[in-house]
């Protein structure tokens, strides 16, 4: 069980927008800052999102991240079937002094 | 660019000690970057192994503490996982990768994977 719950699956059409939420308590998401890894299948998750909304280099615009509170947010615009893929927030946990990670979110592109 | 490798068994008694060892190329490991393994059990989701700041400190999952060691080689530019007393239930790919340079202790480079199995 997881400390940061994800869905499991998310699906839209292609061109539409979803997003899919990272819930924790003060002792994770509250207090610190939130990244989103993109895993896609067979590969090594990629780091799509740190510092709760900032992009690395390459990462197109249509992946944006917020959080409010102790729950976090990853938004997808234009929807591609190159976007299917598992979905991984993640961040510090003061209590356990380590990383956790959500238990990932299946996107499916219809 | 950064690259990673991950090497060692892909097969490992149960009881007996995993070894792996991450090759970093295309940058310095005694750059200040700090470095991390994470794992990945069939079909699951992604657990955090443990965390070797560029301070020399370590940091590792509480679940794994006791098992675990953590170790940097700066003359070979690599570092390296060890657990102990390995179960069916250590089974994983293993990865290794860099920490970046944000606040939230994201990872920014990974290497590709390697697939361990505990069997007798």
């Amino acid at each position: 069980q997881s400390l940061l719950t994800q869905p499991p699956s998310v699906s839209a059409a292609p061109g539409q927008m979803i997003t899919i939420s990272c819930s924790g308590s003060s002792s994770n998401i509250g207090n610190n800052y939130v990244c989103w890894y993109q895993q896609l299948p067979g590969t090594a998750p990629k780091l799509l999102i740190y510092d709760d909304h900032k992009r690395p280099s390459g990462i197109p615009d249509r992946f944006s991240g917020s959080k409010s509170d102790a729950s976090a947010t990853l938004a997808i615009t234009g929807l591609q079937t190159g976007d299917e893929a598992d979905y991984f927030c993640a961040t510090w946990d003061s209590s356990l002094h380590g990383v956790v990670f959500g238990g990932g979110t299946t996107v499916t592109v219809l | 660019q950064l690259q990673l490798q991950e090497s060692g068994p892909g097969l490992v008694k149960p009881s007996q000690t995993l070894s792996l060892t991450c090759t970093v190329s295309g940058g310095s490991i005694s750059g200040g970057s700090s470095w991390g393994w994470i794992r990945q059990p069939p079909g699951k989701g992604l657990e955090w192994i443990g965390t070797i700041w560029h301070s020399g400190s370590t940091y590792y999952n509480p679940s794994l503490k006791s098992r675990v060691t953590i170790s940097i080689d700066r003359s070979k530019n690599q570092f390296s996982l060890d657990l102990d007393s390995v179960t069916a239930a250590d089974t994983a790919v293993y990865y290794c990768a860099k920490v970046g340079g944000g606040f939230s202790n994201e990872f920014d480079s990974w290497g590709q994977g390697t697939l361990v199995a505990v069997s007798s």
